[in-house]
């Protein structure tokens, strides 16, 4: 079954650091990756799409199917940032999404 | 457009009872999928219905079943609670056919079982 982790329970970087949120999946197909974040007193959204190859808020994510990786990145964090990140998986467009345990970031002023 | 809306917000039931979740998914979509969030397991899938379909389905027991009317709300039951039912339930609706392109969650509901 596929599975997605995600290392850190808890990640705190400086404002103006990057920061590097890390994602792994075990599926040995091509699966639909996401990343949803959820702000304090906020739901659960959408951040990115590994399909649309978007970049949101500065966030960017690469893809590596070698390591089976899916990690977050910012060049430079922002307090804004603080939040819950879960990164997700689908194995096909019309299969569930399975979501990892979660990083909480913290972007200290 | 409104977004997902889910009620109650709050519910305490005792062991053995059952419930009943609503969600009324943004107005146009189809997909609605379930997800229960503790702190120690994070977010299970529960299910997902389009059409009035259940397409996909987690692993969890009988006890918890759902169906999808013609105008796309969801209802999820748990029948026979257990203390572990404890959680924040989540309901998400998604547009188009994909269960997937891309999830919008209501606020939730969080059951105390006592």
């Amino acid at each position: 079954a596929q599975r997605v982790t995600q290392p850190e329970k808890l990640l705190s970087v400086f404002k103006g650091a990057p920061v590097e949120l890390k994602c792994n999946y075990s599926y040995s197909g091509s699966p639909e990756l996401f990343w949803y974040v959820q702000y304090s007193r906020q739901r659960l959204q959408l951040l990115l799409r590994h399909i649309s190859r978007e970049s949101i808020k500065g966030f960017t994510a690469d893809l590596n199917k070698g390591e089976t990786s899916f990690h977050l990145k910012k060049p430079f964090a922002q307090e804004e940032d603080s939040a819950m990140y879960y990164c997700a998986l689908a194995k096909t467009s019309y299969d569930k999404v399975i979501f990892g345990p979660g990083t909480s970031l913290s972007v200290i002023p | 457009k409104a977004g997902v809306t889910q009620t109650p917000r709050y519910l305490i039931k005792t062991r053995g009872q059952q419930v009943t979740l609503s969600c009324s998914p943004i107005s146009g979509h189809r997909s609605v999928s379930w997800y229960q969030q503790t702190p120690g397991q994070g977010l299970q899938f529960l299910f997902e219905y389009f059409s009035e379909t259940q397409r996909n389905k987690g692993n969890f027991p009988g006890r918890f079943s759902g169906r999808q009317f013609s105008n796309s709300r969801s209802e999820m039951n748990v029948s026979t609670l257990e203390l572990g039912d404890s959680a924040l339930y989540l309901c998400a609706s998604s547009p188009g056919d994909s269960p997937n392109e891309k999830l919008f969650f209501g606020s939730g509901t969080q059951l105390s079982v006592l």
